[in-house]
């Protein structure tokens, strides 16, 4: 089974601290993504990436950066945290399947932030 | 315009019932489609992959409509298990996935 694992379930943090979402994946997948999921707006794209080292901004990267040094696992980084930060984040990955159509998207558990 | 747009509901129906979501999607370019289950603060997993015409699995089954640019999910026989919020992705050789903002269901005793 796909596995993908995400470091914590639950944090709460000061406005203003520098935070790190990690997020693991175990199948090799080329494509991993970084989603908030907040009620009524549904799951927004922050950023995604392709590769090592590769990144593409989503629909609401402001306020946010990621890392990718190695292929199973893809950094969310609140550069300063602010309580409209305050959300459900996912973490995804995929691979490309035949005919380089996008396989189904693989989640992991998520994190609840509570920005204080 | 959204991506992919779905009714909000919520949807309560009786335990047995028939129930049918749809999902319409603006990209013609478009090439594959899901549908997701997510439970109340829980992850999305995924219910059943679209590539062609259409899918079938159990109680579940998933129709898409290329030239009206619709995806629908039938759910027969509903249980009270299968309340939860259904979401529909479309995605298409790029590497993005579109998601609608879910459907709810009650399934009612």
């Amino acid at each position: 089974d796909v596995k993908v694992t995400q470091s914590s379930r639950y944090l709460v943090k000061r406005t203003g601290e520098k935070v790190f979402l990690e997020c693991v994946q175990d199948m090799d997948h080329e494509n991993m993504f970084w989603y908030r999921q907040d009620p009524g707006l549904g799951l927004r794209l922050i950023y995604f990436s392709y590769d090592v080292k590769m990144k593409e901004k989503g629909d609401i990267p402001e306020g946010y950066s990621v890392s990718r040094e190695k292929k199973e696992r893809f950094s969310l980084i609140l550069e300063s945290a602010s309580t409209n930060q305050t959300s459900m984040y996912l973490c995804a990955s995929s691979f490309f399947g035949q005919g380089d159509l996008n396989t189904e998207a693989f989640f992991g558990q998520g994190t609840r932030l509570t920005v204080v | 315009r959204k991506e992919v747009e779905q009714d909000p509901g919520p949807f309560n129906v009786p335990e047995g019932a028939t129930v049918a979501f749809n999902c319409t999607y603006s990209n013609s370019a478009s090439q594959s489609f899901f549908w997701y289950r997510q439970d109340c603060r829980k992850e999305p997993k995924l219910l059943m992959s679209v590539y062609s015409s259409g899918n079938e699995d159990g109680r579940f089954t998933a129709q898409l409509n290329r030239a009206s640019q619709y995806i629908s999910l039938l759910i027969r026989d509903s249980k009270l298990s299968d309340s939860a919020t259904y979401l529909c992705v479309a995605t298409n050789t790029g590497n993005q996935f579109y998601f609608g903002t879910g459907t709810s269901l009650t399934v009612i005793p």
